[in-house]
Parts: structure tokens; C-alpha cells; sequence
């Protein structure tokens, strides 16, 4: 079982539409991180997480230690918005981080 | 960005032979990572370093090997290249200041194998 899971995988949506992405892990963890990956390739680092909740522009994400899952929020989203979203976290005293296999993120004019 | 550059950008080589990728950064940052990115796969580290000549195994280390001997060169070293090998590399340092850790990729390099 991966120890970072995301769902979707793929999501298609209108722009306009609210999205969320959802992550769920296993082990403990001192930061949760959400990453962005244009098609292209380059990797952006969006959020990281230890608790509650960041804003930043239309993106939102919340963090819920207790239950392992953090969601990623879009809101109003629009075609520049698709990309694939990354979900990784670093355990509990541990130089490394764990990635998810991402979900890709459509967003139709 | 972090200043981080990773070269070449693009390489097209043959199995058996020996390749060798940089990643270079600008900012004396401690931690340095590579990765790996796979259809149908997470970005699955490889080796990392955690200080001038301190380096650890990731998940995916076998037929790779690393070397730190400065802070701002990260070198990874694909003994003898196999088909398996083609993928897409990413370098990464992780940042972090008042208690907020920032990572920052490379723009990747892309390998392919013959």
C-alpha cells in the first residue's frame, strides 16, 4: 500500500468550478507539502502544511492531523489551473519525503 | 527557483554506458535530492545529501551513485545506463526558514536509454 494516496487521479472540470483534491496518508508526519507540475515539467512547491489551513489566492489547503488527510481547494477555477497536483509528506523524523502519484487536473474554457 | 540548474537538460545515450547528471545550486543549502519521475509512479528519491560528502540511499539507488564534494554540486552518476534507466530527473533542495520548509526543484533533466 503507497503510503501517500491521492484521489482523484484525473479530474476534468469547467472553469468556474470549485475543485478538490484530496490526500490521505499512513505514518506520521512534520509537514505535508502540495506541489504543482505544469505540463512542461517544472515543479512548484504551492503549500506546506503542519496544521489547520493556508490560503493563498484561490488555492486553499486544509490539513486534519487526527484523521491523516489533507484537501487541496480551487476555487472560481480557470484553464491556467490544469496541472498536476502533488501531495508529499515528510515523516516524523526523516530527512526524505514521500510523494503521491499525483492527480492531473483539467480545467476546459 | 532557489538557484538551482540541473545539466544537461536533455541526453540521449546507449546501455552500458556511463552518465553522469549536475545539479548545481547557488544558495548553500544543506539538503540535496534526486529523483526520479515515472509514468504511473510518485517522484521516487534516489539518493540525497544531507552535507559535503554525507549522502544516503532513497528508494530507487541501485545503478546509481552520488557524489557532494561542494555544497553547490549535487552529481549523479548512472554507472551503466539500461533502458530502465530512461526517465525523467529532477534535482531538489529543501529550504527552510522560520519554521516554513520550502522545496524547490530543478527543471528536470530527460534521459532516454537506447
Amino acid at each position: 500500500k503507497n503510503e501517500v494516496e491521492q484521489s482523484p487521479q484525473n479530474l476534468t472540470a469547467q472553469e468556474g468550478e470549485f475543485i478538490t483534491i484530496n490526500c490521505s496518508y499512513s505514518v506520521g508526519i512534520s509537514a505535508l507539502h502540495w506541489l504543482q507540475q505544469h505540463p512542461g515539467g517544472g515543479i512548484v512547491s504551492l503549500f506546506m502544511l503542519s496544521s489547520g489551513k493556508k490560503k493563498h489566492g484561490r488555492l486553499i489547503a486544509t490539513i486534519n492531523i487526527q484523521e491523516k488527510h489533507s484537501s487541496l481547494h480551487i476555487t472560481a477555477s480557470h484553464p491556467r489551473d490544469s496541472a498536476v497536483y502533488i501531495c508529499a509528506v515528510r515523516p516524523n523524523r526523516d530527512d526524505k519525503i514521500i510523494f503521491g502519484k499525483g492527480t492531473r487536473l483539467h480545467i476546459l474554457p | 527557483d532557489a538557484g538551482i540548474t540541473q545539466s544537461p537538460r536533455h541526453k540521449v545515450t546507449e546501455t552500458g554506458t556511463p552518465v553522469t547528471l549536475r545539479c548545481h545550486q547557488t544558495e548553500n543549502h544543506r539538503y540535496m535530492y534526486w529523483y526520479r519521475q515515472d509514468p504511473g509512479h510518485g517522484l521516487r528519491l534516489i539518493h540525497y545529501s544531507y552535507g559535503v560528502k554525507d549522502t544516503d540511499k532513497g528508494e530507487v539507488s541501485d545503478g546509481y551513485s552520488v557524489s557532494r564534494s561542494k555544497t553547490e554540486d549535487f552529481l549523479l552518476t548512472l554507472e551503466s545506463a539500461t533502458s530502465s534507466q530512461t526517465s525523467v530527473y529532477f534535482c531538489a533542495i529543501s529550504s527552510r526558514l522560520a519554521g516554513v520548509e520550502t522545496q524547490y526543484f530543478g527543471p528536470g533533466t530527460r534521459l532516454l536509454v537506447l
